[in-house]
């Protein structure tokens, strides 16, 4: 079985760029997460999607942060404008459900903002 | 909300030593939890997990026991080798709820 894939694995951008993160599921998971770990800490929900629909976005920074989920399985994230404290690994994740069930995670992308 | 306190690292040990890194949990439901490792350079994997009161999840040597009864869920393993050194994360998800990770333990093991 295909794990959850990722691009690109390392991003360099200067501050006030954009940037966009894809990530592909496993097929036939209807969750996707997408989370922010900074270095030293454990990973941040930014946004959960159920199918194509957005199920938890609140600590989504709206103002330079959007994802989406089109046909209910690849997504993109994107960063714009990005700031110096963007830098961090951007993990995505999928499960079947999303209760009480575990997460499969890609191996992430790392963003340094200079 | 819920919420997941690891204790701090990072945690240093010979090989052949015993481990445990402990977790407990704040929740209003019944979560399932996790124990999630991360090797250098790489993604979070699955290490073992417990959906019930009193479950115990083990997978490559490593236990864990879910203890509603002390909101804990610790990791343990008897002997571990240097091929354990890796970040550990606690978890869990509950109805409704995403995913929430603790902090994170660094484990280092020396030879």
């Amino acid at each position: 079985e295909a794990g959850v894939a990722q691009s690109p694995r390392y991003k360099i951008i200067e501050k006030r760029q954009s940037v966009a993160f894809w990530c592909n599921p496993i097929s036939g998971h209807a969750t996707l997460y997408w989370y922010q770990q900074i270095l030293g800490q454990g990973p941040k929900l930014l946004i959960q999607f159920q199918n194509n629909g957005v199920v938890d976005d609140s600590q989504l920074p709206k103002d330079r942060f959007s994802a989406e989920r089109l046909k209910g399985v690849d997504s993109t994230l994107k960063i714009q404008p990005a700031k110096l404290e963007d830098s961090a690994v951007y993990l995505c994740a999928s499960s079947i459900y999303s209760q009480n069930t575990e997460a499969f995670f890609g191996q992430g992308t790392r963003l340094t903002v200079v | 909300g819920d919420s997941v306190t690891q204790m701090e690292g990072p945690v240093t040990l010979s090989e052949e030593a015993c481990l445990t890194i402990n977790c407990t949990y704040t929740a209003t439901g019944y979560p399932s939890l996790f124990w999630y490792v991360q090797y250098p350079g790489e993604g979070l994997q699955l290490l073992l997990k417990a959906t019930k009161a009193d479950d115990k999840g083990s997978n490559k040597g490593f236990e864990a026991t879910y203890r509603k009864e002390t909101t804990s869920f610790h990791l343990e393993k008897g002997s571990v080798q240097v091929s354990d050194s890796a970040v550990y994360f606690c978890a869990l998800s509950d109805r409704g709820n995403d995913m929430r990770f603790g902090a994170g333990t660094r484990l280092t093991v020396k030879p």
